[in-house]
């Protein structure tokens, strides 16, 4: 099993310009998890979906952030525009039937910095 | 609302000697804690996990107990070695979500 693939590792990019975070889940796995982890603020979870369909979305910052999973196998978040303070390291995670119940197996993460 | 509240915030220790980080959380229904590492640049994993039908669970040398009348649960290494230095989390089920504690920052000196 390859476990959760995200993609970028790292993005580094300009303010303003829009930045999109991949996540491939677990095969089998129906539930799917974005996170945000900052110094300040710790692990906060952003956005999560069962079955494709999102769920809770009471965690997006704001209206700049956007996540989807068309398919089973799929997931982005996107932010536009990016701010600096947006600056920090997105974790996807996924879980199988029983969301939080389960144990949640998360990606390497991608490092995000916005200049 | 939910939440987990995370004790000590930063924990040193001697090599050989044992560690004890503690959390308490707010939601009497939870019924699931897991316990997470992560180490420096590196993604959260689980380290080991307790349900609320059982009181400790061990696995070599870390164990988790789980008092659910106080609403605590802790994560207690023994024989700790270099390699255990890293950030711990616990969490806890929210409303089919884990809330997850501020961490625990471990180091263990030689």
């Amino acid at each position: 099993d390859a476990g959760v693939i995200q993609s970028p590792r790292h993005e580094v990019t300009e303010m303003g310009q829009e930045v999109t975070l991949r996540c491939k889940p677990i095969s089998g796995h129906d539930y799917l998890f974005w996170y945000r982890q900052t110094m300040m603020r710790g692990l906060e979870l952003l956005i999560y979906f069962n079955n494709n369909v999102p769920i809770d979305d009471s965690g997006m910052p704001e209206d700049r952030f956007s996540a989807k999973m068309p398919n089973a196998s799929f997931s982005t978040l996107k932010i536009q525009p990016s701010e600096p303070r947006d600056s920090a390291v997105y974790f996807c995670a996924s879980s199988s039937s029983g969301g939080a119940n389960q144990p949640q197996h998360f990606g390497d993460g991608t490092r995000l910095s916005i200049l | 609302g939910e939440n987990v509240e995370q004790h000590p915030s930063t924990l040193s220790v001697q090599e050989g000697d044992s560690a004890v980080i503690k959390c308490t959380y707010s939601d009497s229904a939870s019924n699931y804690f897991p316990w997470y590492k992560q180490e420096l640049g590196k993604r959260p994993q689980l380290i080991i996990d307790i349900r609320s039908n059982v009181g400790e669970k061990k696995d070599q040398r870390i164990a988790v107990t789980l008092n659910k009348t106080a609403k605590h649960f802790s994560l207690h290494i023994t024989e700790t070695q270099p390699e255990d230095s890293a950030v711990y989390f616990c969490a806890s089920t929210g409303t089919d979500k884990l809330i997850f504690g501020t961490g625990t920052r471990l180091q263990v000196f030689p």
